[in-house]
């Protein structure tokens, strides 16, 4: 089954409007990722979390580190046509720290 | 440039008729792995490589095989490809397992009919 949910699973919005997105998990992860991955191209990282309620940004996107450790948040403000995309969460769970686990993606559409 | 690239980008093939995907990276990097990405759920990692001669499995290896034989190079194997191989199939580099950045090629897209 699926390690990790993210919602939702697909977005539209109009541009301008801020977005918020998180990610799930049953286990506990000792690392947070978050991939873009643009129409065509291969998965781009955006912002990496270590710690438990760590908050991290990369321009308009802020991430943070859920304090349970079983979740994650992304937010981007102000979206702009080319924040178009698929957003990965990703992580390291604390029992097989060896291995990098995928979400199943949030899809977001930018109306202009 | 520093670039992971991969060969072909399209591929469309009938059941059982072998194929290899090719991965490279100029960036001098130990750890290679291939994942695939199916709607719904994400990318699934197939195999990796934490250095050359050195390959293990992921979480969905069957029906694949791969090789590490340079270190700029990591093919992706079907020897008997099934429809359900159908998918989008990405390749990674990092300078060690334990580093964040991966980075991906740009993708290639196989259809098994």
């Amino acid at each position: 089954g699926q390690q990790l949910n993210q919602s939702p699973q697909s977005m539209f919005i109009q541009e301008g409007e801020d977005v918020s997105m998180n990610c799930t998990s049953s286990s506990i992860f000792n690392t947070w990722l978050w991939y873009k991955q643009d129409p065509g191209e291969g998965p781009v990282l955006l912002i990496a979390l270590y710690k438990a309620g760590e908050l991290t940004s990369n321009g308009r996107l802020t991430a943070q580190f859920g304090i349970t450790r079983k979740d994650s948040f992304l937010n981007i403000s102000a979206s702009i046509p080319s924040d178009v995309g698929i957003y990965f969460c990703a992580g390291r769970k604390k029992t097989s720290y060896d291995k990098v686990i995928f979400g199943p993606g949030t899809s977001l559409s930018v109306i202009p | 440039e520093a670039q992971v690239t991969q060969n072909p980008r399209y591929l469309i093939t009938v059941t059982g008729k072998k194929l290899t995907v090719t991965c490279s990276q100029n960036m001098n990097h130990e750890y290679m792995s291939w994942y695939r990405q199916d709607p719904g759920l994400g990318l699934r990692q197939i195999y990796y490589s934490m250095n050359v001669e050195v390959t293990d499995k992921g979480d969905v290896p069957e029906g694949y095989k791969v090789s590490r034989k340079e270190k700029r190079n990591f093919p992706l194997i079907l020897e008997s490809p099934s429809p359900n191989q159908t998918s989008l199939y990405f390749c990674a580099s990092s300078p060690g397992q334990y580093q964040e950045t991966q980075y991906f090629g740009p993708g290639t897209r196989l259809l098994v009919l």
